[in-house]
């Protein structure tokens, strides 16, 4: 069964680095997400993204925050200077159309910010 | 600021019981609901999804949808011990939006 992969599991990152989450989406899906969940707490909307450019992002997505197609098979989210508070799962999921029963979850990043 | 509330729990029922999930939103626009079931440290997996009001049935899961109460159910019949979990609300805003606004989650536990 196709499914949509993260890497790496788990990051580790000090106060004001980059990072780079990967995410190779199911390969014919058109629609693309990242969503966060910090500990204990609501799973919430960052960021969709359709044919190459942003269609929404919430309030979370900020100037540091940015999303990237690389290439036909990747879907990266880039933090430029990392805080504590960023520190959460990250997910992303995609979808070959619309629909939210259409959505596809990967399995998370860790992300720790210390 | 669109809204989804649950109970956070926890549940608790014994096996072979019915649970009862209930979950209501602010924007009384929203088109579409989801209920998700997340096992600790691992992503949401859908389990239902309903668009229209009334009930919905699949296997041992019915959602009911109330769109003039703003509320929205999941009842789980001869609930298991695999069964627990923590249950998360979704809705979007219209019926083919994918930009979720998830609830807090109700943590149910499944007594053997």
């Amino acid at each position: 069964e196709p499914e949509v992969t993260q890497t790496p599991s788990h990051q580790v990152t000090q106060m004001g680095q980059e990072v780079i989450l990967r995410c190779v989406p199911i390969s014919n899906h058109l629609y693309f997400y990242w969503y966060r969940q910090i500990l204990g707490q609501k799973v919430e909307f960052l960021v969709s993204f359709y044919n190459n450019e942003i269609s929404e992002k919430s309030e979370i997505f900020d100037d540091q925050f940015s999303v990237e197609r690389p290439d036909g098979s990747n879907f990266t989210l880039k933090i430029r200077s990392t805080k504590l508070e960023d520190s959460a799962m990250y997910f992303c999921a995609s979808s070959a159309s619309q629909g939210g029963e259409k959505l596809f979850f990967g399995s998370g990043t860790q992300l720790s910010v210390l | 600021q669109k809204e989804v509330e649950q109970n956070s729990g926890p549940l608790s029922v014994p096996e072979g019981a019915i649970a009862s999930l209930n979950c209501t939103y602010s924007d009384r626009g929203s088109q579409s609901f989801f209920w998700y079931r997340q096992y600790s440290g691992k992503s949401p997996e859908l389990i239902m999804f309903i668009y229209s009001n009334g009930d919905k049935e699949d296997g041992r899961f019915t959602a009911q949808l109330n769109k003039a109460s703003q509320y929205v159910s999941l009842l789980i019949r001869d609930s298991q011990p695999s069964d627990s979990a923590t249950y998360l609300c979704a809705v979007t805003p219209d019926n083919y939006g994918q930009n979720f606004v998830f609830g807090p989650g109700t943590r149910l536990s499944v007594l053997p």
